[in-house]
């Protein structure tokens, strides 16, 4: 069944630690991307990816860092820099290329909370 | 600069009442745009996109350049339409802007 995954679903930390979160996809897609939801803020980008070993930062990078090794996969780590690290934090992809722009498909989300 | 305005955070309407979502953005050229849904305890996922041009749920949306909007609309709400409602552009570079959202409530 193909689909993306995010784990885990609920994420603790100590303020101070760099953490990582995994985004594992099998939907042969090209683009992934991860985004930061907060309440009254909608998803705002943090990094985005079209094609392996290469990356963008998005529109709130800063603290945040990412790899993009291998097409199934795309780790977001949130670094001690982060000034606000807790939120919800989603995971999606698409199928990247000229043309129309394919839809997004997303992740069910990881929860991270710092205290 | 990239933008999605969705003026409401919150719409509420009786049930068999019209819904009408409204979605605005700035993007200097031809963007594609989308309508996610995120129901209660589920992912968020795509409801349609212009280029579609059809009705998905009894929900449709028109791509209006002269006027810069894409607003979301159905003629008669169910209870189950109740959700939080994102509109998206995208452009040339597959990156995606997300308004901020309104959540949708239909009462009985």
């Amino acid at each position: 069944d193909g689909g993306i995954t995010q784990s885990p679903k609920y994420l603790f930390r100590k303020e101070g630690q760099n953490v990582t979160l995994s985004c594992e996809q099998n939907l042969n897609h090209d683009a992934m991307y991860w985004y930061r939801q907060d309440p009254g803020q909608g998803l705002r980008l943090i990094y985005y990816s079209q094609i392996v070993n290469d990356f963008q930062k998005g529109d709130i990078a800063e603290g945040y860092s990412v790899s993009r090794e291998k097409k199934e996969s795309f780790p977001l780590t949130v670094t001690s820099a982060q000034k606000n690290p807790t939120a919800f934090y989603l995971c999606a992809s698409s199928i990247a290329g000229t043309g129309n722009n394919s839809p997004l498909h997303f992740g069910n989300g990881t929860r991270l909370t710092v205290t | 600069a990239q933008r999605v305005t969705q003026p409401e955070k919150l719409l509420s309407v009786f049930k068999g009442a019209p819904v009408e979502l409204k979605c605005n953005y700035s993007y200097s050229g031809s963007p594609e745009l989308f309508w996610y849904v995120q129901y209660s305890r589920q992912r968020l996922q795509l409801l349609l996109r212009h280029i579609s041009r059809e009705s998905i749920k009894g929900f449709t949306a028109d791509l209006n350049k002269g006027e810069t909007s894409f607003h979301l609309k159905k003629p008669f709400a169910q209870e189950e339409d109740s959700a939080m409602y994102y509109c998206a552009l995208s452009g040339r570079t597959y990156k995606y802007i997300f308004g901020t959202g309104t959540r949708l409530k239909v009462l009985a």
